[in-house]
């Protein structure tokens, strides 16, 4: 069974540092996203990406957030200043093709801000 | 705007029951439906989906029911097993069809079934 992976599993930071969180998609995929739990909460998308550029992004995803596809098989999340309010548990998701539901989510990092 | 919640937030039964999640949502454009089981520490797993041309579709166990008039979903478990004790969203994929994967999630119903 093919998997999506992510590391780390937990990364803790101090408010106002950068962290990127990575993703190694499946590999035939195409359609690349980030979703967000805050704990106790649904699940939120993030972003999505196709073609080396984002296709959808939600209001949460703001100038603070950007996306990477920086070789052929890594997807990174990167957050330039972190808040209290980006801990969450970050899902990274991929599928091979758009209009269908996103089968293969991550297991997730756990990002705390202190 | 768009939402999708669900009527209740938790869910008992006993092992070999069959469980039923539900669901409502708001925006009656929506076209396509998806069930979720997120176990704990990992990400959520595809269960079944359903598009609004369809009032009914069953996998392993599992059937997901669409009421497109009351605007409600359902997620029919049957013989539960403790194994499928998890919290159970159902989520909303763009009016159309034509979202590039932006889901919209419910708030989930914890399932926990007893031996």
């Amino acid at each position: 069974e093919p998997e999506v992976t992510q590391t780390p599993s937990h990364q803790v930071t101090q408010m106002g540092q950068e962290v990127i969180l990575r993703c190694v998609p499946i590999s035939n995929h195409l359609y690349f996203y980030w979703y967000r739990q805050i704990l106790g909460q649904k699940v939120e998308f993030l972003v999505s990406f196709y073609n080396n550029e984002i296709s959808e992004k939600s209001e949460i995803f703001d100038d603070q957030f950007s996306v990477e596809r920086p070789d052929g098989s890594n997807f990174t999340l990167k957050i330039r200043s972190t808040k209290l309010e980006d801990s969450a548990m970050y899902f990274c998701a991929s599928s091979d093709r758009a209009g269908e539901a996103v089968k293969y989510f991550g297991p997730g990092t756990r990002l705390t801000v202190t | 705007g768009e939402s999708v919640g669900l009527h209740l937030p938790t869910l008992s039964v006993q092992e070999g029951d069959n469980s039923i999640i539900n669901c409502a949502y708001s925006n009656s454009a929506s076209d396509y439906f998806i069930w979720y089981k997120q176990e704990s520490g990992k990400g959520p797993q595809f269960i079944i989906d359903i598009r609004s041309n369809m009032d009914k579709r069953q996998g392993q166990r599992v059937t997901v029911l669409l009421n497109k008039t009351v605007k409600h979903l359902s997620l029919q478990i049957a013989a539960t097993q403790p194994g499928d004790s998890a919290v159970y969203f159902c989520a909303e994929m763009g009016a159309g069809g034509t979202s590039y994967g932006k889901l919209t999630f419910g708030q989930g119903t914890i399932l926990t079934v007893h031996p």
